[in-house]
């Protein structure tokens, strides 16, 4: 079974400093997905960026960038220029292609300080 | 606007009853997924469903039942086996290039 970890259960950052996120998973499937949703205090769920295995370059979205070692499995979250609006428990997912399950991670609380 | 419906947001149960949260979906997705989430913790699956009129059970099922005789809709019914059901519940469905959309969630409370 797959597994993701998050090892950071609580993080904080002083609004418009760089922050970045951890993440690790344990497969032995070789194409994959990979991504971060955030949730903020209303609960919604929403996708903050996606990254394919098989691809090599790092997926970005504005602010957000990710740092994906796929030797070391690992997958971290980048905030650039923090906002408070970033304030939000940040969940890493996988998904195997074939069957479709999406896993996630324990979360991260990040607050994001005036 | 295409989304993701669920309804209702706040549900109270009595013990031995069984309560159906309801999903609907208009983004014409094939797959879609019942998640549950406990206070500080991340999202268990509970069911999934790839196509109508199939589905499989996640890592939690037991004490739940879902259908799907429409693309569109997803029910999930907390039974009274489901020992304790007082939870965030989560439906979403599945773009074809894999990431998931949810809905807002229903907040199930057991008196």
């Amino acid at each position: 079974a797959q597994t993701v970890t998050q090892s950071q259960p609580e993080m904080s950052v002083q609004e418009a400093e760089t922050v970045t996120l951890s993440c690790t998973y344990d497969t032995s499937e070789s194409n994959y997905y990979l991504f971060w949703y955030k949730q903020p205090p209303s609960r919604q769920m929403i996708l903050v960026i996606r990254q394919e295995a098989y691809k090599q370059q790092n997926a970005t979205e504005n602010r957000f960038s990710v740092n994906f070692q796929k030797a070391a499995k690992s997958f971290s979250l980048k905030i650039s220029d923090s906002q408070l609006g970033d304030t939000a428990m940040y969940f890493c997912a996988f998904m195997k292609l074939v069957v479709s399950r999406l896993t996630f991670g324990e979360g991260t609380q990040l607050t994001v300080n005036p | 606007d295409g989304g993701i419906t669920q309804s209702p947001k706040y549900l109270f149960r009595k013990e031995g009853q069984n309560v159906t949260l309801s999903c609907e979906q208009n983004l014409n997705h094939d797959a879609m997924y019942w998640y549950r989430q406990d206070p500080g913790q991340g999202l268990r699956l509970i069911y999934y469903s790839q196509i109508v009129n199939d589905f499989q059970k996640g890592d939690i099922a037991e004490g739940y039942s879902v259908s799907r005789e429409k693309k569109e809709s997803f029910p999930l019914t907390v039974t009274s086996a489901q020992k304790n059901p007082t939870a965030f519940y989560l439906c979403a469905s599945r773009k074809s290039t894999g990431e998931l959309f949810f809905g807002e969630g229903s907040r199930l409370t057991v008196l």
